[in-house]
């Protein structure tokens, strides 16, 4: 299966510990989607990345969070002291830029629950 | 502010039967839409997209169309089956926005066999 994988599926963690999730893109796309769905909402962008450059973060990435994606493949958000209120899914997608529009592949997605 | 709305939390269909999902939007920047489909539990399925120069785009059972004068497009699926059975949500993109969705809430279908 060559699509988008992330590690771990589920995280459950007590509140004020640090977690690390990771993301594997589709191995020919050069860009890389962070997103957050809380339940009965559609997907919230985070952060994106162009091979290894960051671009572009969101108001909703606090200070706490942290994004990198060394050498423009795989990709780690980590989040410092967690809250419950950073309970959520936690989706990576991956594309290939074209002209016209581009769409984005998700991976399974990594569910945290912060106690 | 939603800049993508799905009016219709849910929707129930006989099989066999068409579904019309809708959506609207405010941005007028936008220029991609999508369909995503999802299961519990797993990330969004690419389902079909259209660029903003068409107002139509078919892809098996699946069609969307675009009404960019309304600021509307809606996902046609004929004929419905049960497996189709999901929540499905649109997206809207825009290239001065390097392509970031922006998503609905979205709809829950149920296809009544």
């Amino acid at each position: 299966d060559t699509g988008v994988s992330q590690d771990p599926r589920h995280k459950i963690t007590k509140r004020g510990q640090n977690v690390t999730f990771r993301c594997d893109p589709i191995s020919e796309h050069n860009r890389l989607y962070w997103y957050r769905q809380t339940l009965g909402q559609g997907p919230e962008f985070l952060t994106y990345f162009q091979n290894e450059a960051q671009l572009e973060k969101s108001r909703l990435l606090s200070d706490r969070f942290s994004a990198e994606r060394p050498k423009g493949s795989f990709s780690t958000l980590e989040i410092q002291r967690t809250e419950q209120g950073d309970s959520a899914m936690y989706l990576c997608a991956s594309s290939l830029v074209a002209p016209g529009g581009e769409t984005q592949y998700f991976g399974p997605g990594t569910r945290l629950l912060v106690l | 502010d939603q800049q993508v709305k799905q009016n219709s939390p849910s929707l129930s269909v006989q099989e066999g039967r068409i579904s019309i999902l809708n959506c609207d939007y405010t941005n007028s920047m936008f220029d991609y839409f999508l369909w995503y489909k999802k299961y519990p539990a797993e990330g969004p399925t690419f389902l079909i997209s259209i660029s903003s120069i068409k107002d139509k785009n078919e892809d098996g059972r699946f069609t969307v169309f675009l009404n960019k004068s309304a600021k509307h497009l809606s996902l046609h699926i004929v004929p419905s089956q049960p497996g189709d059975s999901a929540v499905y949500f649109c997206a809207a993109s825009a290239v001065k926005s390097s392509y970031k969705l922006i998503f609905g809430s979205g709809t829950r279908l149920l296809v009544r066999p």
